[in-house]
């Protein structure tokens, strides 16, 4: 069974604090990492894609796959209320052809 | 482009009821997937078409059905609505094609089983 991990949360932090998310995976085949930010009461929108080891930034967010370790990270730089979400960590591949998500992390900004 | 459109957004059913669930996708996409969102679940995939003509079950497919009407459209139905189908139902879609599988969410339907 493919399994997605993250800490439920609420990760709490200051505005313009960084705040680091987490995620494991069991599926040493995966192939694809997504995170996916949903607010209150909307749908899930996909805002970081990585492939590969390493970091990729995009803006304030960073991505960051280790799949030796199997673990993904979102850092988001100079956090805003804006950001106050519940943050899905996705993984693709593997054994089938699914995208498997995590339970979510819920972020709050405090101003 | 409206991306991925879900009607109706809000549903009220009672227990045996049927009804469907439609989603369109204006991108192009060849692969398409009805999820279930509940507290302290998380999404869990229903079904999924990865192309035209082709329909799977997924993760709970029981109490469901669906069509995958063309390229389009690809919808959900509940036969005998129970009160454990409550939920909010979200349709996507992707481009199988590629390995990355980048998936793009409707805004969803609220449905309630009384």
């Amino acid at each position: 069974q493919k399994e997605v991990e993250q800490n439920s949360g609420p990760l709490s932090v200051p505005e313009g604090a960084i705040a680091s998310l987490n995620c494991t995976y069991s599926d040493r085949g995966s192939q694809s990492f997504f995170w996916y930010r949903q607010y209150s009461g909307k749908s899930p929108e996909l805002i970081m894609s990585i492939y590969s080891n390493g970091d990729k930034e995009d803006g304030r967010f960073t991505a960051q796959l280790n799949k030796a370790s199997q673990y993904v990270s979102l850092l988001i730089r100079d956090s805003q209320p804006s950001d106050s979400a519940t943050y899905l960590c996705a993984v693709f591949g593997g054994s089938n052809y699914k995208l498997t998500f995590g339970k979510g992390t819920l972020l709050t900004v405090n101003p | 482009n409206a991306g991925v459109t879900q009607t109706p957004k809000f549903q009220v059913l009672k227990t045996g009821q049927s009804m469907t669930l439609q989603c369109a996708q204006d991108m192009n996409h060849n692969s398409m997937y009805w999820y279930r969102q509940d507290p302290g679940m998380g999404l869990r995939l229903i079904y999924y078409s990865a192309s035209e003509g082709t329909t799977d079950k997924g993760e709970v497919p029981n109490g469901y059905n669906v069509s995958r009407l063309n390229k389009r459209e690809f919808s959900l139905r509940l036969e005998s609505a129970a009160p454990s189908q409550t939920s909010v139902y979200f349709c996507a879609s992707s481009d199988r094609g590629q390995v990355n599988n980048e998936q793009f969410f409707g805004p969803g339907t609220r449905l309630t089983v009384l």
